[in-house]
């Protein structure tokens, strides 16, 4: 059962262009919403994160927009450059007590000079 | 800034033996982690750990997987009999306190096994 359904797989943008990564989620018991970011040998490195209280928050040239109704949310970066070329993957949680991260099959972006 | 320490980096084990992972986790933190991330897949929780015991633990986690925090500062995994399918990269995470704080990760152990 696949928790997080994340898109696209991959992804090619100039620099300068806006890539915008989505996941879709089924179970509204989850109430967690971040963003990890993973370099080539690297482990996952914490991005962004969002509660279903609200619809967007930004820091820097990352930001998470969320639809709670249709239980979608999305990634998008800002300015791309070519040091954010890296794997990406959003993840869930479940309100308190469960603190398992289930995350999605990753997307590859690939910023272009 | 503090960060999750993992050793080894790379660990090269023959199918049948027995391997321990091991993690430091950010000193403050009360919640650890193990996830693990086969080559080009998305990355799998295994257990969490907290005050000494499992909190949870999923379907990967079987018998042939225990935990342990032998002293203040390390968390080790500890796999039994490794089966060539046990070839993945393995993370150590660790937060900070309850409710769904941020979960830091260390750089992997790469665990191969021939």
């Amino acid at each position: 059962q696949q928790q997080v359904k994340q898109s696209p797989q991959s992804l090619i943008v100039q620099k300068g262009g806006i890539p915008i990564i989505n996941c879709a989620y089924e179970n509204t018991a989850f109430d967690y919403f971040p963003w990890y970011q993973q370099f080539p040998g690297k482990g996952p490195a914490l991005l962004i994160a969002i509660r279903p209280d609200v619809s967007e928050k930004k820091e820097g040239r990352f930001t998470i927009s969320f639809n709670k109704s249709a239980k979608q949310f999305s990634l998008h970066i800002m300015d791309s450059q070519p040091g954010d070329s890296a794997t990406y993957f959003c993840a869930v949680a479940p309100d308190t007590g469960r603190r398992a991260l289930t995350f999605g099959s990753g997307t590859r972006l690939q910023v272009q000079p | 800034e503090p960060e999750v320490t993992q050793t080894p980096s790379h660990q090269v084990t023959q199918m049948g033996q027995e391997v321990i992972l091991r993690c430091v986790p950010i000193s403050n933190h009360l919640y650890f982690y193990w996830y693990r991330q086969i080559l080009g897949q998305k990355v799998e929780f295994l257990v969490s750990f907290y005050n000494n015991e499992i909190s949870e633990k999923s379907e990967i986690f079987d018998d042939q997987f225990s935990v342990e925090r032998p002293d203040g500062s390390n968390f080790t995994l500890k796999i039994r009999s490794t089966k060539l399918e046990d070839s993945a990269m393995y993370f150590c995470a660790s937060s900070e306190g309850m409710g769904n704080q941020p979960q830091h990760f260390g750089d992997g152990t790469r665990l191969s096994i021939l």
